[in-house]
């Protein structure tokens, strides 16, 4: 069955930076398209950015861009997102998504993993 | 940015009768529009995609339509398991949206 487990979550200051990540298992992580998507403690989900699965097309919403960077390895059926420039507003669950295929809908979540910008 | 409005945003329904709720696209989707339920400290479950299609393992309660911008989840006989959580998304342009949310609770 497949199964994403993210990780790296943690409390970071106003200004500073975290890498999460996501392990993949259970299906073939090169064929799949990918996002991160976030929930704020309360609040809806908001999509943060996808990449493809040969790393040709990422994309970005507006609060990531710039500041954050999507990236994957598939030879370790890893996703990653690389958090820069941390804002309080950016605290919130963030959820490692498997898309159904391209430009899909979200057909596996992770758990999430919090992440806390506080200072 | 399509905006997605959901409502209402909550909606009481004792178990066994129906509840639809409804989203709205603030332009045309077509029929790239999924739903999603989520329960206290879980991660969203994948219920309808292209708008009518169950995912796998959704039960047949669980239904989806519309396209364009009006589309409706119904859930035909609530269980007590169906208080949660729902969510709409499009899927047609970026940046990807979700509704607001409509939360499903006991009567």
């Amino acid at each position: 069955q497949v199964q994403l487990v993210e990780s790296g979550g943690g409390l970071v200051k106003p200004g500073g930076s975290l890498r999460l990540s996501c392990a993949a298992s259970g299906f073939i992580f090169s064929d799949y398209y990918m996002s991160w998507i976030r929930q704020a403690p309360g609040k809806g989900l908001e999509w943060v950015s996808h990449i493809s699965n040969s790393k040709t097309y990422t994309n970005y919403a507006d609060s990531a861009k710039g500041r954050f960077t999507i990236s994957r390895d598939n030879a370790k059926n890893s996703l990653y997102l690389q958090m820069n420039s941390l804002r309080a507003e950016d605290t919130a669950v963030y959820y490692c998504v498997k898309e159904r295929g391209p430009f899909d809908a979200f057909d596996n979540w992770g758990q999430g993993t919090m992440v806390t910008v506080s200072s | 940015e399509i905006v997605m409005t959901q409502s209402p945003a909550t909606l009481s329904v004792s178990p066994g009768e129906r509840a639809t709720l409804s989203c709205r696209a603030s332009q045309s989707v077509s029929s790239k529009l999924a739903w999603y339920q989520q329960k206290p400290g879980q991660a969203p479950r994948l219920l309808i995609y292209g708008a009518s299609t169950r995912a796998t393992g959704i039960p047949a309660r669980f239904s989806g339509s519309g396209s364009g911008t009006e589309f409706t989840l119904t859930i035909s006989s609530l269980q007590s398991e169906d208080f949660a959580f729902y969510y709409c998304q499009q899927y047609d342009d970026w940046p990807l949206t979700f509704g607001q949310g409509t939360k499903v609770e006991i009567k």
